[in-house]
């Protein structure tokens, strides 16, 4: 699987756009780029996912260069209640991968 | 739909005691399981998972096992448990319709004393 490199750690206040970006240099062609969110004594979640170019959905959109190298998670205005830790993964979207996650980055948003 | 149970929510075990999780799904057939363990502070430690009945991946090395008895039943056990091994164990699955997407449990937090 793509090695992954995020901030360790964003902050943020509320109303705010948060963009969250992720390195995978070594990602493969079959791969796929996820996102998740977890909060505090909580499972992840799973927040969304793209192959290339850009992916929205109610929650974030996700944007992808042309060379994949990289990826951005992006937040419109966020509150309070987005405070949580997003991880993202690369993997390949076939039965029985292992999936690893990365330390994250843990985003604080203030009043 | 789908949906992930797993339990007990919290446990406290004393060290040297055998620890028993167990975590089911419903809703899906020959789903991929996972068993994660997050220490505090820390990110996700995949520990095992499963593509099938009695087909178990270990991750790492340690003082814990995995068993798949039945296809949406995945159990995390250890004899003898250490003090490392506190922490939120979280169990997931994948597979079906929605092959691309992780769904985890509510977790278990154990606590080793």
């Amino acid at each position: 699987l793509a090695k992954t490199t995020q901030p360790i750690s964003m902050d943020s206040y509320e109303g705010q756009e948060v963009n969250i970006t992720c390195s995978h240099n070594n990602i493969a062609t079959n791969d796929y780029i996820t996102w998740y969110q977890q909060f505090p004594s909580q499972g992840p979640r799973f927040i969304i996912q793209g192959y290339k170019t850009k992916v929205t959905n109610e929650v974030a959109s996700l944007f992808i260069p042309a060379d994949r190298k990289s990826s951005t998670l992006s937040l419109p205005r966020v509150s309070l209640s987005d405070t949580a830790v997003y991880y993202c993964l690369v993997g390949v979207l076939t039965g029985g991968f292992k999936t690893i996650f990365g330390a994250g980055t843990r985003l604080f948003v203030k009043a | 739909s789908q949906t992930i149970h797993q339990w007990p929510a919290t446990l406290v075990q004393p060290v040297g005691s055998p620890l028993s999780l167990e975590c089911t799904v419903e809703g899906t057939s020959n789903p991929n399981l996972y068993w994660y363990r997050q220490a505090a502070g820390r990110g996700l430690q995949l520990l095992f998972y499963s593509v099938g009945i009695g087909q178990i991946s270990s991750e790492v090395p340690q003082n814990l096992s995995a068993s798949r008895p039945q296809d949406r039943q995945f159990i995390l056990s250890s004899k003898k448990l250490l003090l490392s091994d506190s922490g939120f164990y979280l169990c997931a699955w994948r597979g079906g319709a929605t092959n691309e997407k992780l769904f985890f449990g509510s977790g278990t937090q154990l606590s080793v004393l």
